[in-house]
């Protein structure tokens, strides 16, 4: 079956730009997740999607982050205006159940942000 | 926070087995211990999970001790492309408070 997808890989904006990824989870998975990664650390959990609905944000900077998951499958993460600590690497990830095990992450789009 | 603590960066030799330690002294009685390990440059993949019994499948192995307060995730045969950050994670099954914490560096050396 095919992964999960993420565009763009990679991205590089100025300061106070903002940003757009986009993230198609595997088909039937209901739930859909958004992490950040800073270098060196493991990632950090910003939304978590069960259908179209959020289930988590709780870490998620409102104001500046922004997410959506039209239909209950595409999804994407907005940030706006971007800073500097904004560079990272943002990770889409789904499951097929409301759980935390077998999370199916896709490959990343590294961000950076000058 | 995360609610593990492991060892900062781990080496084993190539064919022999790698044993990575998890402590996980506050675990609650719903609360599962998940593993995921990732490779450079790539998502996080899910290795293995358990609740109180030993788990093991294609890839590893998952010993937990009786009191549930640590773990030891097994790969049998490491080879060079087992080379990674290997994170244990507690959480319910629910997926509350799933939380990465910095996780082990294993180097599998030739």
């Amino acid at each position: 079956e095919a992964g999960v997808a993420q565009s763009p890989r990679y991205k590089i904006i100025e300061k106070r730009q903002s940003v757009a990824f986009w993230c198609n989870p595997i088909s039937g998975h209901a739930t859909l997740y958004w992490y950040q990664q800073i270098l060196g650390q493991g990632p950090k959990l910003l939304i978590q999607f069960q259908n179209n609905g959020v289930v988590d944000d709780s870490q998620l900077p409102k104001d500046r982050f922004s997410a959506e998951r039209l239909k209950g499958v595409d999804s994407t993460l907005k940030i706006q205006p971007a800073k500097l600590e904004d560079s990272a690497v943002y990770l889409c990830a789904s499951s097929p159940d409301y759980g935390g095990y077998e999370q199916y992450f896709g490959p990343g789009t590294r961000l950076t942000v000058t | 926070d995360a609610k593990t603590t492991q060892p900062t960066s781990m080496d084993c030799a190539e064919g022999r087995a790698a044993n990575l330690p998890c402590n996980h002294s506050t675990i609650s009685g719903n609360e599962y211990v998940y593993w995921y390990r990732q490779i450079h440059s790539q998502g996080p993949q899910y290795i293995i999970h358990g609740l109180k019994n030993n788990e093991t499948n294609e890839m590893a192995s998952l010993i937990i001790t009786e009191d549930r307060k640590s773990s030891t995730l097994i790969l049998p045969h490491a080879t060079l492309r087992d080379t990674a950050v290997y994170y244990c994670i507690v959480s319910d099954n629910y997926g509350q408070n799933f939380v990465f914490g910095p996780g082990t560096r294993l180097s599998v050396l030739p």
